[in-house]
Protein backbone atom coordinates (compact mmCIF):
# COMPACT_ATOMS: atom_id res chain seq x y z
CA UNK A 1 0.00 0.00 0.00
CA UNK A 2 0.84 3.38 -0.91
CA UNK A 3 0.45 6.64 1.71
CA UNK A 4 1.29 10.17 0.95
CA UNK A 5 1.67 12.94 3.99
CA UNK A 6 1.50 16.30 3.84
CA UNK A 7 2.33 17.89 7.13
CA UNK A 8 1.54 21.57 6.28
CA UNK A 9 -2.44 21.99 6.37
CA UNK A 10 -1.72 25.86 5.45
CA UNK A 11 1.05 28.12 3.96
CA UNK A 12 1.31 31.63 2.94
CA UNK A 13 3.21 33.44 0.84
CA UNK A 14 3.70 36.39 -0.36
CA UNK A 15 3.22 38.14 -4.15
CA UNK A 16 6.52 37.09 -5.90
CA UNK A 17 7.90 35.20 -3.48
CA UNK A 18 8.94 31.91 -3.14
CA UNK A 19 7.03 29.39 -1.38
CA UNK A 20 7.66 25.09 -0.70
CA UNK A 21 5.47 22.61 -0.42
CA UNK A 22 6.20 19.40 1.81
CA UNK A 23 4.91 15.94 0.98
CA UNK A 24 6.52 12.33 2.25
CA UNK A 25 5.01 9.19 0.72
CA UNK A 26 5.53 5.57 1.61
CA UNK A 27 6.08 2.72 -0.67
CA UNK A 28 7.27 -0.77 -1.27
CA UNK A 29 6.69 -0.54 -5.03
CA UNK A 30 10.32 0.31 -7.46
CA UNK A 31 8.55 2.26 -9.84
CA UNK A 32 6.35 4.54 -9.40
CA UNK A 33 4.96 8.28 -10.09
CA UNK A 34 4.42 10.99 -7.87
CA UNK A 35 2.01 14.49 -8.70
CA UNK A 36 1.43 17.70 -7.59
CA UNK A 37 -2.28 18.54 -8.52
CA UNK A 38 -3.51 21.70 -8.00
CA UNK A 39 -7.20 22.50 -6.66
CA UNK A 40 -8.72 26.19 -7.21
CA UNK A 41 -12.22 27.28 -6.07
CA UNK A 42 -13.16 25.96 -9.22
CA UNK A 43 -12.61 22.64 -7.54
CA UNK A 44 -11.01 21.16 -11.11
CA UNK A 45 -8.06 19.30 -10.48
CA UNK A 46 -5.08 20.49 -12.59
CA UNK A 47 -1.61 18.43 -12.82
CA UNK A 48 1.28 20.64 -11.72
CA UNK A 49 3.76 18.96 -12.28
CA UNK A 50 4.82 14.82 -12.65
CA UNK A 51 8.15 13.16 -11.43
CA UNK A 52 8.67 9.71 -12.07
CA UNK A 53 10.44 7.97 -9.64
CA UNK A 54 13.65 6.25 -11.88
CA UNK A 55 14.64 9.67 -13.24
CA UNK A 56 17.00 11.38 -10.79
CA UNK A 57 16.73 14.66 -12.57
CA UNK A 58 14.11 16.97 -10.39
CA UNK A 59 10.98 17.73 -12.45
CA UNK A 60 10.53 21.28 -13.63
CA UNK A 61 7.86 23.01 -15.38
CA UNK A 62 8.01 26.74 -15.14
CA UNK A 63 7.39 28.57 -12.18
CA UNK A 64 7.16 25.12 -10.22
CA UNK A 65 10.09 22.45 -9.64
CA UNK A 66 10.33 19.94 -7.01
CA UNK A 67 12.71 18.69 -4.94
CA UNK A 68 12.82 14.56 -5.29
CA UNK A 69 14.71 12.63 -2.54
CA UNK A 70 13.99 9.15 -3.12
CA UNK A 71 16.31 8.09 -0.12
CA UNK A 72 13.87 10.02 1.89
CA UNK A 73 11.13 9.58 0.53
CA UNK A 74 10.06 13.36 0.01
CA UNK A 75 8.94 14.85 -3.25
CA UNK A 76 8.40 18.95 -1.97
CA UNK A 77 7.27 21.88 -4.62
CA UNK A 78 8.54 24.72 -4.88
CA UNK A 79 6.49 27.76 -6.38
CA UNK A 80 8.64 30.65 -7.35
CA UNK A 81 7.44 33.95 -8.02
CA UNK A 82 3.99 33.34 -6.53
CA UNK A 83 1.06 34.78 -8.06
CA UNK A 84 -2.59 35.36 -7.03
CA UNK A 85 -3.55 32.66 -9.78
CA UNK A 86 -1.34 29.93 -6.99
CA UNK A 87 -3.78 30.58 -4.76
CA UNK A 88 -5.15 27.21 -4.10
CA UNK A 89 -4.88 23.58 -2.75
CA UNK A 90 -2.14 21.58 -3.43
CA UNK A 91 -2.24 17.64 -3.44
CA UNK A 92 0.62 15.44 -2.84
CA UNK A 93 -0.30 12.22 -5.37
CA UNK A 94 2.05 8.89 -5.87
CA UNK A 95 0.41 6.55 -7.88
CA UNK A 96 1.94 2.89 -8.90
CA UNK A 97 4.07 2.23 -12.71
CA UNK A 98 2.69 -0.65 -13.92
CA UNK A 99 2.55 -0.70 -17.64
CA UNK A 100 -1.26 -2.01 -18.70
CA UNK A 101 -2.61 -2.18 -15.85
CA UNK A 102 -4.93 0.22 -13.67
CA UNK A 103 -3.09 1.95 -10.86
CA UNK A 104 -4.94 4.53 -8.65
CA UNK A 105 -3.72 7.95 -7.61
CA UNK A 106 -3.52 7.98 -3.68
CA UNK A 107 -3.08 11.57 -2.19
CA UNK A 108 -1.85 13.50 0.75
CA UNK A 109 -4.50 15.48 2.70
CA UNK A 110 -4.05 18.91 0.45
CA UNK A 111 -2.03 21.99 1.30
CA UNK A 112 -4.02 25.23 1.15
CA UNK A 113 -1.71 27.61 -0.17
CA UNK A 114 -2.67 31.62 0.41
CA UNK A 115 -1.26 34.05 -1.65
CA UNK A 116 -1.24 37.85 -0.36
CA UNK A 117 -0.15 41.26 -2.10
CA UNK B 1 -10.19 19.11 -27.48
CA UNK B 2 -12.82 19.08 -24.67
CA UNK B 3 -12.41 18.15 -21.12
CA UNK B 4 -13.78 15.90 -18.63
CA UNK B 5 -17.08 16.71 -18.64
CA UNK B 6 -19.54 15.50 -14.94
CA UNK B 7 -23.04 15.84 -15.04
CA UNK B 8 -24.97 17.22 -13.11
CA UNK B 9 -22.72 19.53 -11.09
CA UNK B 10 -25.05 19.49 -7.99
CA UNK B 11 -27.32 17.15 -6.63
CA UNK B 12 -29.62 17.07 -3.66
CA UNK B 13 -31.11 13.79 -2.29
CA UNK B 14 -32.57 12.68 0.41
CA UNK B 15 -31.51 9.03 2.83
CA UNK B 16 -32.54 6.23 1.22
CA UNK B 17 -32.65 7.39 -2.18
CA UNK B 18 -30.15 6.54 -4.77
CA UNK B 19 -28.08 8.61 -7.52
CA UNK B 20 -26.30 8.46 -10.87
CA UNK B 21 -23.80 10.81 -11.57
CA UNK B 22 -21.90 10.54 -15.55
CA UNK B 23 -18.64 11.25 -16.56
CA UNK B 24 -17.94 11.64 -20.47
CA UNK B 25 -14.17 11.19 -20.30
CA UNK B 26 -11.63 13.29 -22.94
CA UNK B 27 -12.28 11.38 -26.38
CA UNK B 28 -9.55 8.41 -27.10
CA UNK B 29 -9.22 8.25 -23.60
CA UNK B 30 -10.37 4.49 -22.16
CA UNK B 31 -9.65 4.71 -18.52
CA UNK B 32 -11.65 6.47 -16.00
CA UNK B 33 -11.48 6.71 -12.30
CA UNK B 34 -13.76 8.15 -9.80
CA UNK B 35 -12.68 9.41 -6.33
CA UNK B 36 -14.56 10.95 -3.52
CA UNK B 37 -13.29 13.85 -1.67
CA UNK B 38 -14.68 14.74 1.69
CA UNK B 39 -13.37 17.42 4.38
CA UNK B 40 -13.35 14.52 6.65
CA UNK B 41 -12.01 11.01 5.02
CA UNK B 42 -9.99 13.20 1.80
CA UNK B 43 -9.64 11.59 -1.57
CA UNK B 44 -9.93 8.47 -1.44
CA UNK B 45 -10.23 5.92 -5.18
CA UNK B 46 -13.67 4.83 -5.39
CA UNK B 47 -12.67 2.39 -8.53
CA UNK B 48 -11.42 2.26 -12.12
CA UNK B 49 -12.93 1.21 -15.59
CA UNK B 50 -11.05 0.30 -18.78
CA UNK B 51 -12.76 -0.94 -21.76
CA UNK B 52 -16.21 -1.45 -20.41
CA UNK B 53 -14.48 -3.42 -17.84
CA UNK B 54 -13.58 -2.89 -13.31
CA UNK B 55 -9.79 -2.72 -13.45
CA UNK B 56 -9.54 -1.59 -9.57
CA UNK B 57 -11.88 -1.29 -6.72
CA UNK B 58 -11.48 1.17 -3.80
CA UNK B 59 -12.74 0.28 0.20
CA UNK B 60 -16.31 1.16 -0.24
CA UNK B 61 -19.72 -1.20 0.20
CA UNK B 62 -21.16 -2.45 -2.13
CA UNK B 63 -23.81 0.25 -2.42
CA UNK B 64 -21.31 2.33 -4.68
CA UNK B 65 -21.21 0.73 -8.03
CA UNK B 66 -20.13 1.59 -11.56
CA UNK B 67 -20.35 1.08 -15.30
CA UNK B 68 -18.63 2.37 -18.50
CA UNK B 69 -20.33 1.76 -22.14
CA UNK B 70 -18.68 1.16 -25.56
CA UNK B 71 -18.07 4.47 -25.99
CA UNK B 72 -15.69 5.31 -22.52
CA UNK B 73 -18.34 7.37 -20.65
CA UNK B 74 -18.64 5.96 -17.38
CA UNK B 75 -21.44 6.11 -14.42
CA UNK B 76 -21.69 5.74 -11.01
CA UNK B 77 -24.50 4.78 -8.51
CA UNK B 78 -24.76 5.21 -5.03
CA UNK B 79 -27.75 3.19 -3.54
CA UNK B 80 -29.57 3.73 -0.40
CA UNK B 81 -28.06 6.99 0.43
CA UNK B 82 -26.60 7.91 3.66
CA UNK B 83 -25.76 11.14 5.64
CA UNK B 84 -21.92 10.51 4.67
CA UNK B 85 -21.93 10.32 1.15
CA UNK B 86 -22.39 13.56 0.70
CA UNK B 87 -19.38 14.80 -1.11
CA UNK B 88 -18.19 15.71 -4.15
CA UNK B 89 -17.26 13.06 -6.60
CA UNK B 90 -14.23 13.55 -9.27
CA UNK B 91 -13.75 11.95 -12.10
CA UNK B 92 -10.66 11.48 -14.09
CA UNK B 93 -9.57 9.78 -17.20
CA UNK B 94 -6.71 9.02 -18.77
CA UNK B 95 -5.62 7.40 -22.25
CA UNK B 96 -4.77 3.38 -20.53
CA UNK B 97 -5.08 4.31 -16.17
CA UNK B 98 -1.53 4.71 -16.10
CA UNK B 99 -1.09 7.99 -18.14
CA UNK B 100 -1.35 11.16 -16.73
CA UNK B 101 -4.81 11.62 -15.78
CA UNK B 102 -7.55 14.69 -16.43
CA UNK B 103 -10.04 15.56 -14.01
CA UNK B 104 -13.60 17.10 -14.41
CA UNK B 105 -14.71 19.70 -11.99
CA UNK B 106 -16.82 17.22 -9.98
CA UNK B 107 -20.40 16.41 -9.07
CA UNK B 108 -21.30 17.78 -5.65
CA UNK B 109 -23.49 15.24 -3.78
CA UNK B 110 -25.33 16.80 -0.72
CA UNK B 111 -27.74 13.82 1.10
CA UNK B 112 -30.48 15.49 3.67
Amino acid sequence: AQTVTQSQPEMSVQEAETVTLSCTYDTSESDYYLFWYKQPPSRQMILVIRQEAYKQQNATENRFSVNFQKAAKSFSLKISDSQLGDAAMYFCASQRANTGTASKLTFGTGTRLQVTL
Amino acid sequence: KAGVTQTPRYLIKTRGQQVTLSCSPISGHRSVSWYQQTPGQGLQFLFEYFSETQRNKGNFPGRFSGRQFSNSRSEMNVSTLELGDSALYLCASSKSGNTEAFFGQGTRLTVV
